[in-house]
């Protein structure tokens, strides 16, 4: 079964630094990019940036563009997601997702909520 | 850049009503790379359609999706208890989501 599985639920404060996971199996990790899409509390899904895992080369939204930075080690088959320094506004549950160019997104991960409060 | 709206925001219908679902693009984009995802409340998003017309693996064929150019339609042609939710078309060549409409119980 090819699936994602993220890390657990975080609680951090202003100015800490995080990073959370995105573990692929069932399939060749190095074959498909990850991207990782951002839903703050009530609204809609917004692309933060992905990465293609066989030699880490990744593309960024301009709106995410030097707050957040993609990686991936794809010798335990896991991409990365991190703030240097989080802001209240960074509280939302953040999704990554196999991009395959044939048919859109999936499967998706099961989601890692962040709260960022003081 | 281009700019995904979908309408309407929020679809009001009974159980056994169709729905139809609009999603236009700001500038021509290859339906190759049109598709359709479903989120229900606490899940993750779940591919429906790709290539704007062909359902995704394990999707019920009362899911449709049509059309070409800049605009773009999902039908759900007998609306099941299990079907309301939020629904986000993308052109996933660019990664860009619509908006989302919402379908609830009416």
């Amino acid at each position: 079964e090819v699936q994602l599985v993220q890390s657990g639920a975080e609680v951090k404060k202003p100015g800490e630094s995080l990073r959370i996971s995105c573990k692929g199996s069932g399939y060749s990790f190095t074959s498909y990019w990850i991207s990782w899409v951002r839903q703050m509390p009530g609204k809609g899904l917004e692309w933060m940036g992905r990465i293609d895992p066989s030699d880490s080369y990744t593309n960024y939204s301009p709106s995410f563009q030097g707050h957040v930075t993609i990686s991936a080690d794809k010798s335990i088959s896991t991409a990365y997601l991190q703030w240097s320094s989080l802001k209240a506004s960074d509280t939302a549950m953040y999704y990554c997702a196999r991009l395959d160019t044939a048919i859109g997104y999936d499967p998706w991960g099961q989601g890692t909520l962040v709260t960022v409060s003081s | 850049e281009i700019v995904l709206t979908q309408s309407p925001g929020t679809l009001s219908l009974s159980p056994g009503e169709r729905a139809t679902l609009s999603c236009r693009a700001s500038q021509s984009v290859s339906s190759s790379y049109l598709a359709w995802y479903q989120q229900k409340p606490g899940q993750a998003p779940r591919l429906l359609i790709y290539g704007a017309s062909s359902r995704a693996t394990g999707i019920p064929d009362r899911f449709s999706g049509s059309g070409s150019g800049t605009d773009f339609t999902l039908t759900i042609s007998r609306l099941e208890p299990e079907d309301f939710a939020v629904y986000y078309c993308q052109q996933y060549g660019s990664s860009r989501f619509g908006g989302g409409t919402k379908v609830e119980i009416k």
